[in-house]
C-alpha cells in the first residue's frame, strides 16, 4: 500500500475552516485515500473516502488532485470537538482482507 | 446501539499472565480486525480476519493469538503477557469485500501488564 505524509500538527480558530493536506505521490491506480480521525483515546471514527473525484459528505470535503498525489480534507467550519487526531490512509478497495494501515497523523487543535 | 462492543475496558496483568480481550460486532460486517496503540502512536495492526473461518497476521502478531468464532465474534489472546504488551487495544469490523463503508471501531480495551 502507498505511503503518506502529513504535517504532525496544525491549529485552526474555532469557525473557521480546517483545511488539512496529505501527500501520497506513490499511490496506485486502485487505491482510494481514505479519512479517519481519533479523538482523546477514542476508536478512530471514519470521515470520508474517495478515489479520484471530490466527495463531500455531513463531515467533511475531500478534495483530490487531479494527478492523485496529494489530497486536502476540509472541515468547513472547525468546532472545539473536531481537535482530534487525523489521519490519511490509501489502500486498495477490494477484498485484501481490509487491511487499514494508520501513519502517525495529524494533531488538529481547533482554538476559540 | 448497533457498533463494536470490547470487553474488558480495563485490565491489569502481572508478567505471565494470560488473558483474552472479546470483541463482537452487530452489523453483519464480514470482516474484523485487533489494533494496538502505544501512547502518542498511531494505530498498529496486530491480527485481522477478512471473513470467517479465516484470520492473517498484521504488522505486530507476535505474542498475540486470535480466533474468529463465528461472524460476530474475534478474540485476541495474550498467552504470556509482557509489559511491552501494555497498550489500549481496539478492535474494528467493516464491511469487507468490495464495497468499503469504513471500518467501525470499539471504544479500546486498557491493558496494562506490570
Amino acid at each position: 500500500d502507498a505511503k503518506t505524509t502529513q504535517p504532525t500538527s496544525m491549529d485552526c480558530a474555532e469557525g473557521r475552516a480546517a483545511n488539512l493536506p496529505c501527500n501520497h505521490s506513490t499511490i496506485s491506480g486502485n487505491e482510494y485515500v481514505y479519512w479517519y480521525r481519533q479523538i482523546h483515546s477514542q476508536g478512530p471514527q471514519y470521515i470520508i473516502h474517495g478515489l479520484k473525484n471530490n466527495e463531500t459528505n455531513e463531515m467533511a470535503s475531500l478534495i483530490i488532485t487531479e494527478d492523485r498525489k496529494s489530497s486536502t480534507l476540509i472541515l468547513p467550519h472547525a468546532t472545539l470537538r473536531d481537535t482530534a487526531v487525523y489521519y490519511c490512509i490509501v489502500r486498495p478497495n477490494y477484498n485484501q482482507g481490509g487491511k487499514l494501515i494508520f501513519g502517525q497523523g495529524t494533531e488538529l487543535s481547533v482554538k476559540p | 446501539n448497533a457498533g463494536v462492543t470490547q470487553t474488558p475496558k480495563f485490565q491489569v496483568l502481572k508478567t505471565g499472565q494470560s488473558m483474552t480481550l472479546q470483541c463482537a460486532q452487530d452489523m453483519n460486517h464480514n470482516s474484523m480486525y485487533w489494533y494496538r496503540q502505544d501512547p502518542g502512536m498511531g494505530l498498529r495492526l496486530i491480527y485481522y480476519s477478512a471473513s470467517e473461518g479465516t484470520t492473517d497476521k498484521g504488522e505486530v502478531p507476535n505474542g498475540y493469538n486470535v480466533s474468529r468464532l463465528n461472524k460476530r465474534e474475534f478474540s485476541l489472546r495474550l498467552e504470556s503477557a509482557a509489559p511491552s504488551q501494555t497498550s489500549v487495544y481496539f478492535c474494528a469490523s467493516s464491511e469487507g469485500g468490495s464495497v468499503s463503508y469504513g471500518y467501525t471501531f470499539g471504544s479500546g480495551t486498557r491493558l496494562t501488564v506490570v
